[in-house]
């Protein structure tokens, strides 16, 4: 069974400044790993995903996230943050058996002008 | 339309009424899913559907009853709901396959609110 951390309910940052998501995930088995990006009353929005190949994954809007399987960590960052990047973050996690997600707990962005 | 749609978008229903959630994707994925999100909770994953078939409840109360008439519609019945049931329901589709990654793919939600 997988499990996802995600640390910090809360971060808040200068716009400018760089956004750093913390997940740590437990799997059994070789992960593949997701950031999901949820504005407020919408829907959860895939942000990026790693399956295999390149450990530096580059998604949408400028962020990016590295796997690093030997700290078991999928970390999110974006260089400079813009007020639109206010939302609520996911890290979720799947297994190459089983098509269910595993979500984190969650992380709300604020973004100070 | 395209992606994954959900109807209605917002609900208010007393305790005694009897209310239905749609949800319609548009991906021809062959799985769909409903998961509750309250507020400062974690997302909770309630129904899962593969091939029209439910593959997964969990204990999730009876006053929920989901149906999926075809691997393009999925349905969740409501009746005799509780306050505590008030939250944003979310429906997903993805594609299960042997060389799929599991990436699901969300609705808007339903904002339902329990008077």
């Amino acid at each position: 069974a997988q499990s996802v951390t995600q640390l910090g309910s809360h971060v808040s940052v200068s716009e400018g400044a760089l956004v750093l998501l913390r997940c740590n995930y437990s799997s059994s088995v070789p992960p593949y790993l997701f950031w999901y990006v949820q504005y407020p009353n919408q829907g959860l929005q895939l942000l990026l995903k790693y399956t295999t190949g390149a450990t530096l994954v580059k998604g949408i809007n400028g962020f990016e996230a590295e796997f690093k399987k030997s700290e078991t960590s999928f970390h999110l960052t974006k260089p400079s943050a813009h007020m639109s990047d206010a939302a609520e973050y996911f890290c979720a996690v799947s297994d190459q058996s089983d098509y269910k997600l595993s979500f984190g707990a969650g992380t709300t962005v604020t973004v100070r002008a | 339309e395209t992606g994954v749609t959900q109807t209605p978008r917002h609900l208010v229903m007393g305790m005694t009424n009897k209310k239905s959630l749609k949800c319609e994707q548009h991906l021809g994925h062959n799985a769909m899913y409903w998961y509750k999100q309250s507020a400062k909770k974690p997302l909770e994953l309630m129904f899962v559907y593969s091939l029209e078939e439910r593959v997964e409840n969990n204990s999730v109360p009876s006053r929920f009853s989901p149906e999926c008439p075809n691997s393009s519609h999925l349905f969740l019945h409501l009746h005799t709901l509780q306050p505590e049931d008030s939250a944003l329901y979310l429906c997903a589709s993805s594609q299960e396959s042997t060389s799929g990654s599991g990436e699901q793919f969300f609705g808007p939600g339903t904002r339902l609110t329990v008077l």
